[in-house]
């Protein structure tokens, strides 16, 4: 079956404290695409990052970045120096083959309160 | 254009009555998305558009379901005969198409059936 894992369900970290967000996923499919979504408060689902599956190089975005391992099917994410405003619930979505919207795997997200 | 936008935010009904929320896409973008979401879970694919043409339902969209793109544009999603159940949020989505392209979100109905 198709899945997404975030095992973290909850972190707390303080104003400026690098944060990891853990993803394993299961997919059929021998490409496929990545995604990283951020929801705040708000509620608008935010992209945040796209990696496809036969492209292992991981790349730093700014305060992002990530770390991509097809062996292990994990593609975690980080948050380097995290602020208040990075407070929301992060949702990592392995897509298929086609990269499609609506192929995509949600997980539950995983809940990342950054206190000041 | 500053995204896509969902009307209304918020909506409190009665079981039983009809219900239809609106959503406007970035004008640019030719494929549109519905999901539903509830509370503490991810978002749950319901319907895609290409276009004016719906392409894919989920088996979650039961008859009771329907929504339309009538012009390419704009898009509705009906619920007929709300249930306690029906309450969630509802997103919407558009995207470019090709592969890998992400999609925007906007902010959400809110449904709360009571």
């Amino acid at each position: 079956a198709q899945k997404v894992t975030q095992a973290q369900t909850e972190i707390s970290v303080v104003e400026k404290e690098d944060v990891t967000l853990d993803c394993v996923y299961e997919t059929r499919d021998t490409t496929y695409y990545l995604f990283w979504y951020k929801q705040p408060p708000s509620g608008e689902l935010v992209f945040l990052i796209r990696r496809n599956s036969f492209d292992e190089q991981n790349e730093i975005s700014g305060r992002y970045s990530w770390n991509f391992q097809k062996s292990t099917s994990s593609f975690n994410f980080t948050i380097t120096a995290s602020q208040v405003v990075d407070s929301a619930v992060y949702f990592c979505a392995p897509g298929g083959r086609a990269g499609n919207n609506r192929k995509l795997i949600w997980g539950l997200g995983t809940s990342l309160a950054v206190n000041p | 254009d500053t995204g896509v936008s969902q009307d209304p935010r918020h909506k409190i009904t009665k079981r039983g009555q009809n219900v239809t929320f609106r959503c406007d896409p970035i004008s640019e973008h030719n494929r549109l998305y519905w999901y539903r979401q509830t509370l503490g879970q991810g978002p749950e694919f319901l319907t895609y558009f290409q276009n004016e043409a719906q392409l894919e339902k989920s088996r979650l969209l039961s008859d009771r379901f329907s929504a339309e793109r009538p012009k390419g544009s704009f898009s509705t999603l009906e619920i007929q005969r709300t249930e306690q159940g029906d309450s969630a949020m509802y997103l919407c989505a558009s995207s470019l198409s090709g592969r890998g392209t992400e999609a925007f979100f906007g902010q959400g109905t809110r449904l709360t059936v009571v």
